[in-house]
């Protein structure tokens, strides 16, 4: 059975940086062609991806918020570690982790977030 | 990467048909057969229902389908139940520098 959960901080103020760590068991991050992502979703918004690390530790990011993110993992605690600097309150929203389904382009299985408020 | 574009909403009476519509560009879904649509209730994560255009993981019932024309991109919910009523995103594959990209959004009422 696959399951992930995110956790962080629930406040972070305007400029820091939000680091939210991915905690997942039923699967492998050393198998070929593996893959977790994270993905945000604001308050009654559309769904945003925003970085993938894959087994092999290839990385990719949202082109438009590249410079912000920073996706890497740690296959001894099964787990994947995203930041994001500089956050502003625009970037208030509920942040998934969801893995690639093996092999293929799209995200099976998925944590149940972690809601982020960015505010003073 | 613009996202993806949906209409807000769908409605359809119990056992009848709904189509939902996620229209892209060639940088996404109509140069790749890695479309997907993903199912949310409220306060609920995602859940994947279809991928690579048509494909149900195990466990989704044959009430929904996928399909997919030049940049546009269909998913058909037959037989409409009350439990279908929810947010419905597609998603897809945009190429190896933009990697992946959703769409806005569909609220189905039943």
């Amino acid at each position: 059975q696959i399951t992930l959960k995110e956790s962080g901080p629930t406040l972070v103020k305007p400029t820091q940086t939000l680091t939210l760590t991915c905690t997942f068991s039923g699967f492998s991050l050393t198998s070929s062609g593996v893959g977790v992502g994270c993905i945000r979703q604001p308050p009654a918004k559309a769904l945003e991806w925003l970085a993938l690390i894959y087994w092999d530790d290839d990385k990719r990011y949202s082109p438009s918020l590249k410079s912000r993110l920073t996706i890497t993992k740690d296959t001894s605690k099964n787990q994947v570690v995203f930041t994001m600097t500089n956050m502003d309150p625009v970037d208030t929203a509920r942040y998934h982790c969801a893995t690639l389904k093996d092999g293929y382009i799209t995200f099976d299985f998925w944590g149940q977030g972690a809601l982020v408020t960015v505010s003073s | 990467q613009s996202a993806l574009t949906q209409p807000p909403s769908a409605s359809g009476s119990p056992g009848q048909s709904v189509t939902i519509s996620c229209t892209g560009t060639s940088s996404d879904v109509g140069g790749y057969n890695f479309v997907s649509w993903y199912q949310q209730h409220p306060g609920k994560a995602p859940k994947l229902l279809i991928y690579e255009v048509n494909k149900r993981p195990s466990g989704v019932p044959d009430r929904f389908s996928g399909s997919k024309s030049g940049n546009t991109a269909s998913l058909t919910v037959s037989g409409l139940q009350a439990e279908d009523e929810a947010d419905y995103y597609c998603g897809s594959y945009a190429g190896s520098n933009n990697f992946y990209v959703f769409g806005l959004g569909t609220k189905v009422t039943v």
